[in-house]
């Protein structure tokens, strides 16, 4: 079975501090993708990052980078210099790639805040 | 840039009454999802949709809840008789054969009271 654990609840960094949110996953395919999504106060899902399991190569976009390691099972995302506007709920997720159109299973979410 | 656009984005109900949620997923995708999030809490998988019938459905997804693609570009979730718990977001996603990153639409937020 699919299972996403994002241990830490709530995260409170101050303005260009690095934060880091922590992923575990399990799962018993060999082929699988996961995901990072951002949820903002208005709600909607935006989707970050998507990554798979082939693919270990760490990879960085602007201030955000993922460190993703196969052998403990994590998928970590770091913000680098974070800015007010990163406040925000963060979500990882898995797909199981055993065939296309298969669901994502989502991890309970980070709420971050980022005060200035 | 094409989207996922669902409809109303809020909805307000009485228990008991039955509600329709609507969706016009992106053009050529063939994979269709409806998810939910209570809220405060994680989003939560309640049915795929491919080849014109269900694919994949879990446990929230009981005999109160439909979904259905009536006319080639909606995809709905019927709830049909509502009930308090019902109350959440509720995200609908598509995806097209060959990718793997589902185009989740902004929600519609469903109140029950």
């Amino acid at each position: 079975a699919q299972k996403v654990t994002q241990a830490q609840t709530e995260i409170s960094v101050v303005e260009k501090e690095d934060v880091t949110l922590d992923c575990v996953y399990e799962t018993r395919d060999t082929t699988y993708y996961l995901f990072w999504y951002k949820q903002p106060p208005s709600g909607e899902l935006v989707f970050l990052i998507r990554r798979n399991s082939f693919d270990e190569q760490n990879e960085i976009s602007g201030r955000y980078s993922w460190n993703f390691q196969k052998s403990t099972s994590s998928f970590n995302f770091t913000i680098t210099a974070s800015q007010v506007v990163d406040s925000a709920v963060y979500f990882c997720a898995l797909s199981e790639a055993v065939e296309y159109g298969n669901k994502l299973v989502f991890g309970a979410g980070t709420i971050l805040r980022v005060k200035s | 840039e094409p989207e996922v656009t669902q409809t109303p984005s809020h909805q307000v109900t009485q228990m008991g009454q039955e509600v329709i949620l609507r969706c016009v997923p992106i053009s050529n995708h063939l994979y269709f999802y409806w998810y939910r999030q209570i809220l405060g809490q994680k989003v939560e998988f309640l049915v795929s949709f491919y080849n014109n019938e269900i694919s994949e459905k879990s446990e929230i997804f009981d005999d109160q809840f439909s979904v259905e693609r009536p006319d080639g570009s909606n995809f709905t979730l019927k709830i049909r008789s509502t009930k308090l718990e019902d109350s959440a977001m509720y995200f609908c996603a598509s995806l097209h054969r060959g990718n793997t990153e589902a185009f989740f639409g902004q929600g519609t937020r469903l109140t029950v009271v």
